[in-house]
């Protein structure tokens, strides 16, 4: 059973600090993903990573950044955490068809 | 430009009627779609993709390549289908990011 996981489920941050948002997946899939969901505007894409150190910007990169040392692990940096990031962050993995998500974490920037 | 678009944000129907959720994409090629759902308080999932052409909890999805749809078809709902469904899409290259949809809740009443 693949498994995909989101180290927070729930997080409250202030406006202006730096955020980590750590996601592992024990598949050895290539493909690692991290979206926001937002009501009415589904899951954007904001970065996906086809390697270790490899990545290519999403729809919605800006003001985030991503690092990914190791196969297993996917991480998300909020540079700066502003109120308008407060969301639903969703993480995934695929070998290359179906994806497969963590839990989620609900981000609250105050 | 890659994109996904459900029309509908909401649908409700009775128990027993027919479910359509609309899907319609553009990509340069020939994407490889599917449908994902999320039942409440649990982790999206896949619920069927075009390439293996079978039917899931009742519900089959066609690629139309004319008219460039994937729909969501079922011909009898039941509350259990009560969920919020997202069409997405992804290339055919391993390193492939895939694309969603806004999604469309579906609402079963009884």
């Amino acid at each position: 059973d693949v498994k995909v996981t989101q180290s927070s489920r729930y997080l409250v941050k202030r406006t202006g600090e730096k955020v980590f948002l750590e996601c592992v997946q024990d598949m050895d899939h290539e493909n690692m993903f991290w979206y926001r969901q937002d009501p009415g505007l589904g899951l954007r894409l904001i970065y996906f990573s086809y390697d270790v150190k490899m990545k290519e910007k999403g729809d919605i990169p800006e003001g985030y950044s991503v690092s990914r040392e190791k196969k297993e692990r996917f991480s998300l940096i909020l540079e700066s955490a502003s109120t308008n990031q407060t969301s639903m962050y969703l993480c995934a993995s695929s070998r290359g068809t179906e994806a497969f998500f963590g839990q989620g974490t609900r981000l609250t920037v105050v | 430009a890659q994109r996904v678009t459900q029309p509908e944000k909401l649908l409700s129907v009775f128990k027993g009627a027919p479910v359509e959720l609309k899907c319609n994409y553009s990509y340069s090629g020939s994407p490889e779609l599917f449908w994902y759902v999320q039942y409440s308080r649990q982790r999206l999932q896949l619920l069927l993709r075009h390439i293996s052409r079978e039917s899931i909890k009742g519900f089959t999805a066609d690629l139309n390549k004319g008219e460039t749809s994937f729909h969501l078809k079922k011909p009898f709902a039941q509350e259990e289908d009560s969920a919020m469904y997202y069409c997405a899409l992804r290339g055919y290259s391993s390193a492939s990011k895939i694309i969603f949809g806004s999604g469309t809740r579906l609402s079963i009443r009884p």
